[in-house]
């Protein structure tokens, strides 16, 4: 199955907050999960990725957990701040450059 | 460098029309791959070009065609154009870092079609 499916659309957090993305998938072939932000007007930006041999890799105040038996991957955005405001989408590679979106969170900080 | 670029950035077509949109990748980038943004149906990978040679191809019907120069700019091309394919066209160029293809957008071609 070659789709990606993400959780919440929409999420509303106070600023200082922890935003929390979800993510799951079903093809075991994918060995590659990178996130995309992405801010009106512009095209997605990669923001943070892990390979499913790792269960966690943070950059700053972005984290991913990994799960691979469950087959879920989450975004963790500590002290979540206005500027995090923008469309985030995880994906999952499938053959070489070939990506499979997830249908994006809309993220709104509220300062 | 440079990022990815595309041209033209905003596009206004009726149907039955054709268009072609342009991409140069990030200086030193081979591959190209290009996706369709809409909001019902997210990002959806249409192609990839490496080294001139399609190698990796989507679910979209024929209409939509590209290929690329020995310089690494590519084209895609939209023949006979259709209200659904309203839609953000990004194109995103990639080479292989620390072992990962890591694939860069460019800001997109917004295509109306009327």
């Amino acid at each position: 199955q070659q789709q990606v499916k993400q959780s919440p659309q929409s999420l509303i957090v106070q600023k200082g907050g922890i935003s929390i993305i979800n993510c799951a998938y079903e093809n075991t072939a994918f060995d590659y999960f990178p996130w995309y932000q992405q801010f009106p007007g512009k095209g997605p930006a990669l923001l943070i990725a892990i390979r499913p041999d790792v269960s966690e890799k943070k950059e700053g105040r972005f984290t991913i957990s990994f799960n691979k038996s469950a087959k879920q991957f989450s975004l963790h955005i500590m002290d979540s701040q206005p500027g995090d405001s923008a469309t985030y989408f995880c994906a999952a590679r499938w053959g070489a450059q070939k990506l499979v979106f997830g249908q994006g969170t809309r993220l709104t900080i509220n300062p | 460098k440079a990022g990815v670029t595309q041209t033209p950035r905003y596009l206004i077509k009726t149907r039955g029309q054709q268009v072609t949109l342009s991409c140069s990748p990030i200086s030193g980038h081979r591959s190209v791959s290009w996706y369709q943004q809409t909001p019902g149906q997210g990002l959806q990978f249409l192609f990839e070009y490496f080294s001139e040679t399609q190698r990796n191809k989507g679910n979209f019907p024929g209409r939509f065609s590209g290929r690329q120069f020995s310089n690494s700019r590519s084209e895609m091309n939209v023949s006979t154009l259709e209200l659904g394919d309203s839609a953000l066209y990004l194109c995103a160029s990639s080479f292989r870092e620390q072992g990962t293809d890591t694939q860069y957008f460019g800001p997109g071609t917004r295509l109306t079609v009327l």
